[in-house]
């Protein structure tokens, strides 16, 4: 069946652009996660949703950075006024329950 | 303290050997427990699982000790395509069904 989906594949944007990256988690899972990952580096959590309960922000690094999920299905990340620090890969996971997570092939961020 | 820890490696074994990882977790209550494979620029892939009386996948076999909180990964006969970074995942319901990863431990395997 269909796996984790996220578009864009690449994203360039300048330097103080708004980006939204999208995600389409397994269709029935009711978790999804945001990571991000550095080149060379481990995974680093951003937000996690699970069900209709309020969303686990615990990971978001700043204010610029958001997250929603409508309707229990797909999941959009919103970064605003982007830094280069932002550059990174951004990785979407979703889950049923505690089984393992299934990961999207991921959107690879990159600001000029 | 890290809620999951690994020695990053990297590890570099000949074609044919055996080579084990291992990781260690902070959280006792801790409930699932995962390998994930992550080879370089791709996305992480579920390895296997790992159960409490310990499994195992063809060449791949996982160990779980609790009373020592720790996690071990052993790959007999490596091929050259085992290249990749392993990583370490833990999953405990009573912090909302989090799942907490390792940075990873780096394998290559030489001709």
């Amino acid at each position: 069946g269909a796996g984790v989906s996220q578009s864009p594949s690449n994203k360039v944007t300048e330097k103080g652009k708004d980006v939204e990256l999208r995600c389409d988690p397994i269709s029935g899972h009711t978790a999804l996660y945001w990571y991000r990952q550095s080149l060379g580096q481990g995974l680093e959590f951003l937000i996690y949703f699970q069900g209709n309960s309020a969303p686990d922000k615990s990971g978001l690094p700043s204010d610029r950075f958001s997250a929603e999920r409508t309707g229990g299905s797909v999941s959009t990340l919103t970064i605003q006024r982007t830094q280069q620090e932002d550059s990174a890969v951004y990785l979407c996971a979703s889950s049923l329950g505690n089984q393992p997570q299934h990961f999207g092939d991921g959107t690879r961020l990159s600001i000029l | 303290r890290k809620e999951v820890e690994q020695d990053p490696g990297p590890f570099n074994v000949p074609e044919g050997a055996t080579v084990a990882f291992n990781c260690t977790y902070s959280n006792s209550a801790s409930q699932s427990f995962f390998w994930y494979r992550q080879d370089c620029r791709k996305e992480p892939k579920l390895l296997m699982s790992v159960y409490s009386s310990g499994n195992e996948d063809g060449r791949f076999t996982a160990q779980l000790n609790r009373a020592s909180q720790y996690i071990s990964l052993l790959i007999r006969d490596s091929k050259l395509s085992d290249s990749a970074t392993y990583l370490c995942v833990v999953n405990n319901r009573n912090t909302g069904n989090q799942f907490y990863f390792g940075t990873g431990t780096s394998l290559t395997v030489i001709p």
